[in-house]
């Protein structure tokens, strides 16, 4: 079974401030997803990397930024945190092989006032 | 633009009872397919396909792909209430993202 954190699970913040989701993988898969979840809809990709240092825009314009330092961690930062961020997010990650499917987080479910 | 549509997009029914969940879609570049179960919490796996016709099958869980008529189903049956859950298609493409449907969402009543 695929072991991915996400930290924290719950988050409720004021407008404004600067967050920073975490993820964070023990397989070694050097792929990495974010993805963005509102209730009812469609997961929406966000950012995703292939490998350190190697980072992308998804689909879905966002206003947070990513980095991929080390292959374990894949952080999501929000330098300025607004309501219309409000969204459960979910990091997930894959092999390189093709055949792989995705394995995702528990997700974090983001709040902001 | 690429799009995955789920239906019935909300289900009711009893313990017992046998249900078809639908996915279709219009990707360029498709690769597989893929169904997952969502709960409280992030989506866990249950299926890939890849390839028209065979039937992959778990318990009871089942589910086909017809590459030609672009979509593929889900089956449950002899539903039990700890398969009530949001059940996300999803289709991935050549660059390994995934698109994804809005789910149906099962509910099982004892």
């Amino acid at each position: 079974e695929a072991d991915i954190y996400q930290t924290p699970r719950y988050l409720v913040i004021g407008t404004g401030k600067k967050i920073t989701l975490e993820c964070s993988q023990t397989m070694g898969h050097d792929k990495m997803y974010w993805y963005q979840q509102d209730p009812g809809m469609e997961l929406h990709l966000i950012h995703y990397s292939y490998g350190v240092n190697s980072t992308e825009k998804g689909d879905l314009s966002s206003e947070s930024t990513v980095s991929r330092i080390r292959t374990e961690h894949f952080p999501l930062t929000l330098e300025s945190a607004r309501p219309s961020h409000t969204s459960q997010y979910l990091c997930a990650t894959q092999e390189v092989s093709s055949t792989d499917t995705q394995y995702f987080g528990p997700g974090t479910r983001l709040t902001v006032l | 633009e690429d799009k995955v549509v789920q239906s019935p997009l909300s289900l009711v029914v009893h313990e017992g009872d046998t249900v078809t969940l639908n996915c279709s879609y219009e990707v360029t570049n498709f690769r597989s397919l893929l169904w997952y179960k969502q709960e409280k919490k992030a989506p866990t796996f249950l299926f890939m396909l890849t390839s028209s016709g065979i039937e992959k099958k778990s318990g009871r869980l089942s589910s086909i792909l017809d590459k030609k008529e672009l979509f593929s189903i889900l089956n449950i049956t002899a539903t039990q209430t700890g398969d009530s859950a949001v059940y996300l298609c999803a289709v991935e493409d050549d660059t390994d993202k995934l698109i994804f449907g809005t789910g149906t969402r099962l509910q099982v009543f004892p």
